[in-house]
Formats: structure tokens, C-alpha cells, sequence
């Protein structure tokens, strides 16, 4: 296994477009999970997913981002009409699963993709 | 909600120690750290679970305190590859809202 990966790396668009990342887990994780990371700042979660439910989202989060894990495999992650404040590096990381809610394994993260909104 | 750590940034030379910090505001059911190289995604280091707590990867060793609610992070005659940010992620006990916290920027020197 290749560890995570995300796709595209790089992403350039115009405020106002719709843009979509995917990230393929490693295929033994049942947890993904998706953040934004801007510069000098930590990871900040947006939402993670177990199997192919959606388990928590950020209440920070607009509206104008989705993600979906429709077989528990892959996730995509959709920011509808970008804004110039959603340029960031987006990362999406993945786990095992642990018995106890409140449980987290070591996460494993894929190499991002850099969005620009211009 | 968000992790505090300390210090932001810290430099040293090949050789020297180091210690960050990171406390929490909410009681703590564990403490993740990672480091992060620049250009690079975050790379997992340990996981602290129980109070009190230490664990330890080659020269690097964490402790944890569950009734501060703190948790450190020590670098012992840190390596050029030591260099790189440091972040603590905390889950509290009640929910399950995992937070990254700001990050300290270390750098060793040759």
C-alpha cells in the first residue's frame, strides 16, 4: 500500500467556482478525515468520516463545503462558489477505527492539495 | 477550545534539548503529538492516553498530565532532522472533537 493520496496537488481557480478534491485512504482505514491547514497555522479539522458516515463536521464550517464517502472508500470534498479566504492546503489523513468513542489512532496524512482562489 | 503551546518558536544547536508544552482548557482524554517538516504533511510521533503518562521513540519522550490537563513534549540531543513544527492534538473526554493546537516551530542548528 501506497499510503494516502489526494488528488489534484495543486488547484487554481476563480472565486466563484466549485472545486473537488479526492482522497483515496489507505484501504485498510475506516476513518478519514479532512482539514485545512493555512500558513503557520495548525491542521483545523472540517469533518471525518467512519466507513461511509459522515460522524462530525465542524460548526465552523459553511455551508458552501461538502464531503462524501459513498462506499467507505474514497471521499470527495466540494467547496461550492470559492472565496479568496478558502486558498489553503487541504489535507485529508486516515485511521483504523477504535471500540471506544472517544478513541483516535495515529492518523496517517496524504500530501494535500494547495488550493488558490484567485 | 484549541490547544495552547509553548513556546511558538525555539532554536538550537545539534546536541541541545528542548522541551514544548501544550495544555488544554477542556479535561483531556488524549493527547496526540506530530511534527511536521516544511512543504510536508504532519507525521504522527506518539499518543498519550492515561494520566501521568510517558512515552518515549528513540530520543524523543512525551509526558502527560491528566490532572493539568498538560502534556510535554521533550527532544533530547536533537538531530538536524529533529527540525520542523511541532503539534499536539487533544481529544477532550466529552465529545470527540479532535484539535490541533497552533504549533512550535523548531529549528536546530548545525
Amino acid at each position: 500500500d501506497t499510503g494516502v493520496s489526494q488528488d489534484p496537488r495543486h488547484k487554481i481557480t476563480k472565486r466563484g467556482q466549485n472545486v473537488t478534491f479526492r482522497c483515496d485512504p489507505i484501504s485498510e482505514h475506516n476513518r478519514l478525515y479532512w482539514y485545512r491547514q493555512t500558513l503557520g497555522q495548525g491542521p483545523e479539522f472540517l469533518t471525518y468520516f467512519q466507513n461511509e458516515a459522515q460522524l462530525e463536521k465542524s460548526r465552523l464550517l459553511s455551508d458552501r463545503f461538502s464531503a462524501e464517502r459513498p462506499k467507505g472508500s474514497f471521499s470527495t470534498l466540494e467547496i461550492q462558489r470559492t472565496e479568496q479566504g478558502d486558498s489553503a492546503m487541504y489535507l485529508c489523513a486516515s485511521s483504523l477505527a477504535t471500540t471506544n468513542p472517544s478513541g483516535m489512532y495515529e492518523q496517517f496524512f496524504g500530501p494535500g492539495t494547495r488550493l488558490t482562489v484567485l | 477550545q484549541q490547544p495552547v503551546q509553548s513556546p511558538q518558536a525555539v532554536i538550537l544547536r545539534e546536541g541541545e534539548d528542548a522541551v514544548i508544552n501544550c495544555s488544554s482548557s477542556k479535561a483531556l482524554y488524549s493527547v496526540h503529538w506530530y511534527r511536521q517538516k516544511h512543504g510536508e504533511a504532519p507525521v504522527f510521533l506518539m499518543i498519550l492516553l492515561k494520566g501521568g503518562e510517558q512515552k518515549g521513540h528513540d530520543k524523543i519522550s512525551a509526558s502527560f498530565n491528566e490532572k493539568k490537563q498538560q502534556s510535554s513534549l521533550y527532544l533530547t540531543a536533537s538531530q538536524l532532522s529533529y527540525s520542523g513544527t511541532y503539534f499536539c492534538g487533544t481529544v477532550p473526554l466529552e465529545g470527540q472533537n479532535f484539535v490541533f493546537g497552533p504549533g512550535t516551530r523548531l529549528s536546530v542548528l548545525p
